[in-house]
C-alpha cells in the first residue's frame, strides 16, 4: 500500500465550479499535510498546509483534514483556467508525496 | 533574492557516464533534499541532508550519491549504476523541522540519457 494516494485524474471541471481534490495516507501518526501545485515542466509551489482536524481557508482554497479517516482534501472555489495544473499532496517529515491529481478547468 | 539555484537546466548524458547536478541555496536553510520525478508521477525522495556533513538515503538512493560539505550546497551525482536515469530532478530546502514549514524548490534539472 502506497503511503500517500491520490487519484491521478484528470479531474475536469468547468470554469467557476468547485474542484475537489482528495488524498489518503497510511500512517495514522502523520501530523502535517501539504498541498503543492505544479504546472507542467515547472517545480512545485506550496498552496496550503494543515495540521489540525477541520477546515482551513485561504482565499479560494480550503484544505480539509480528517485524521480519523486519514484523508486530506483541497477544495478550489470559483475554479479558473489558470488553476489547471497537477496538485500534489505531501505528508509529514521527509514530505512523502502522492502521485498528484491533474486538474483541468475548461473556460 | 533568496532562493535555490539548480544547474544545468537540461543535461544529456551517454550511457555509462556519471553526471553531477548542482544545487545551491542562499536561504540559510539547514535541510536539503533531492527528488526525482518521472512523467505522470509524483516526487520520489533520493537523498536528504539535515545538517552539514550528514545525509540520509531516501526511497530510491541506489545509483545516486551526494555530498554536503557546505550548508549552501548539495550536489547530486547520477552514477552509471543508475539503470534508468532519464527524469526531472528537483532540489529543495527547508528549515530543519520540515513539518513546520514549506519546501522551497529549485527550477529543476531535466536529465536525458542518450
Amino acid at each position: 500500500q502506497k503511503e500517500v494516494e491520490q487519484n491521478s485524474g484528470p479531474l475536469s471541471v468547468p470554469e467557476g465550479a468547485i474542484a475537489s481534490l482528495n488524498c489518503t495516507y497510511s500512517d495514522r501518526g502523520s501530523q502535517s499535510f501539504f498541498w503543492y501545485r505544479q504546472y507542467s515542466g515547472k517545480s512545485p509551489e506550496l498552496i496550503m498546509f494543515i495540521y489540525s482536524n477541520g477546515d482551513k481557508e485561504d482565499g479560494r482554497f480550503t484544505a480539509q483534514l480528517n485524521k480519523a479517516s486519514q484523508y486530506v482534501s483541497l477544495l478550489i472555489r470559483d475554479s479558473q483556467p489558470s488553476d489547471s495544473a497537477t496538485y500534489l499532496c505531501a505528508v509529514d517529515q521527509k514530505l512523502v508525496f502522492g502521485t498528484g491529481t491533474r486538474l483541468l478547468v475548461s473556460p | 533574492d533568496g532562493g535555490i539555484t539548480q544547474s544545468p537546466k537540461y543535461l544529456f548524458r551517454k550511457e555509462g557516464q556519471n553526471v553531477t547536478l548542482s544545487c545551491e541555496q542562499n536561504l540559510n536553510h539547514d535541510a536539503m533534499y533531492w527528488y526525482r520525478q518521472d512523467p505522470g508521477q509524483g516526487l520520489r525522495l533520493i537523498y536528504y541532508s539535515q545538517i552539514v556533513n550528514d545525509f540520509q538515503k531516501g526511497d530510491i538512493a541506489e545509483g545516486y550519491s551526494v555530498s554536503r560539505e557546505k550548508k549552501e550546497s548539495f550536489p547530486l551525482t547520477v552514477t552509471s549504476a543508475q539503470k534508468n536515469p532519464t527524469a526531472f530532478y528537483l532540489c529543495a530546502s527547508t528549515e530543519r523541522e520540515p513539518n513546520t514549514g514549506e519546501l522551497f524548490f529549485g527550477e529543476g534539472s531535466r536529465l536525458t540519457v542518450l
